[in-house]
């Protein structure tokens, strides 16, 4: 089926610092989303996105759907040490595949720096 | 607001056990889903459900069993569990019209 790729896979960051994820999808879509999971609780819903070029923030999260709308982009700014977890990207496709269902990315694992 | 309640949190099988993994909504949500979650592949839909008493086979249905009896519950079963379902259960759900999901907390399994 369709598959995000998201990127990075992981990484390391230390306080203060920005941090940049983006995921990309083959196929068009309508909706996108941005989840964070902490250890050993489910993903939480982060922000939405439903137009493409939509720029929207949530305190110091900001994320865009791309004009192609074949991509999303998460950036956090002036990071601080419970950033870390796993951020997911979501999407819905513009003409229903995957059984109107959303598609998930593998996740972008956030760590600090030792 | 409870949200989205997973019970139970945890449970060890045998190969070959079965259980019923449960999931209850107060939202009043139509949709509802069952993810399980492994290092490195991120979420995979296992079934969903568009409905009360409707269900549907998501990605990975293979070895799973749902039943949506009630619009709040959501039953995954496991009929004869294996190593390899071995994983963390995730369901979810979210109004019509709208795709934020809402996740439980999640129910770590392991079969041995």
């Amino acid at each position: 089926g369709q598959q995000l790729n998201q990127s990075p896979q992981s990484m390391f960051i230390q306080e203060g610092e920005d941090v940049s994820m983006n995921c990309t999808s083959s196929s068009i879509f309508n909706t996108w989303l941005w989840y964070k999971q902490d250890p050993g609780e489910g993903p939480v819903l982060l922000i939405a996105l439903y137009k493409a070029g939509e720029l929207t923030s949530n305190g110091r999260l900001t994320a865009q759907f791309g004009i192609t709308r074949k991509d999303s982009f998460l950036n956090i700014s002036a990071s601080i040490p419970s950033d870390v977890g796993i951020y997911f990207c979501a999407g819905h496709e513009r003409f229903g595949g995957s059984q109107g269902n959303l598609i998930f990315g593998k996740g972008t694992k956030l760590s600090v720096k030792p | 607001n409870a949200g989205v309640t997973q019970t139970p949190k945890f449970r060890v099988l045998k190969t070959g056990q079965s259980m019923t993994l449960l999931c209850a909504q107060d939202m009043n949500h139509e949709y509802m889903y069952w993810y399980r979650q492994d290092p490195g592949m991120g979420l995979r839909l296992i079934h969903y459900s568009v409905g009360e008493g409707t269900t549907a086979k998501g990605e990975v249905p293979d070895g799973y069993n749902v039943s949506r009896l009630k619009k709040q519950n959501f039953l995954l079963g496991l009929e004869s569990a294996a190593p390899s379902q071995t994983s963390v259960y995730f369901c979810a759900s979210r109004p019509t019209g709208n795709y934020g999901y809402t996740f439980g907390s999640g129910t770590r399994l392991t079969v041995v």
